[in-house]
């Protein structure tokens, strides 16, 4: 069965420098990654997605990811992060039947200035 | 883009007593739609799966006779959490695959905050 694994809890960053969210999956198939950004008391956005094909995908925000299938990971970067960044992201992946989204345990990220 | 309009957005109630969410697809039909539970700093948990005209698929754990759900039309789709206890305090979230599908991602609701006292 598929699964993500976010590896940090936490990130706290300080405002403009760059940060990098990890993800990393497991599946035995043909996988389709998402980001999503959930803000305090609010849904969840999507960031970006990886489908197919190119591996570097570009999203909202100036956010970023990178499927490396060699290395299980789908990991988020953005070069320079704002404030209004400081929000839980979540990873997730398109579960085999193709019907819902697994999601990761999320990592909140604390940009202060 | 679409959207998933999820209300209410808080509700506080008393023990013993029901509550109804209510998640509509402003601009898309969504013949599925699906419901998590959110608990803090944690994150979402899949707990069924509503479909229009059909009864819904509960995931493992989910008791379906107290998390009732209910996709009467295409655009509209319901839990209702009976007999609701303090330990069903919780965020719940609805989502739906957007007009292009799922591959294209996930369209979700703003959230329900229900605190049961």
């Amino acid at each position: 069965a598929q699964s993500v694994t976010q590896l940090d809890s936490q990130v706290p960053v300080f405002e403009e420098a760059p940060v990098e969210l990890r993800c990393n999956y497991s599946s035995s198939v043909s996988v389709y990654l998402f980001w999503y950004v959930q803000y305090p008391n609010q849904g969840l956005q999507l960031l970006l997605k990886y489908l197919s094909g190119s591996t570097l995908v570009k999203g909202i925000n100036g956010f970023e990811a990178e499927f490396n299938k060699s290395q299980t990971s789908f990991h988020l970067r953005k070069p320079s992060v704002h404030i209004s960044d400081t929000a839980e992201y979540f990873c997730a992946v398109l579960n085999q039947a193709g019907t819902a989204l697994i999601f990761g345990k999320g990592t909140t990220l604390s940009v202060s200035s | 883009g679409a959207v998933v309009s999820q209300h209410p957005s808080r509700v506080i109630c008393k023990s013993g007593t029901s509550v109804k969410i209510e998640c509509r697809s402003l601009d898309f039909q969504a013949t599925t739609m699906f419901w998590y539970r959110q608990f803090p700093k944690q994150s979402l948990m899949l707990m069924a799966t509503s479909n229009e005209g059909s009864k819904a698929t509960y995931e493992q754990g989910v008791e379906k006779d107290k998390f009732l759900i209910n996709h009467a039309s295409l655009t509209l789709s319901t839990l209702t959490v009976t007999s609701a206890h303090p330990e069903d305090s919780s965020f719940y979230i609805c989502s739906a695959p957007g007009p292009q599908g799922a591959l294209h991602g996930y369209t979700f609701g703003s959230g329900t905050r229900l605190t049961v006292v």
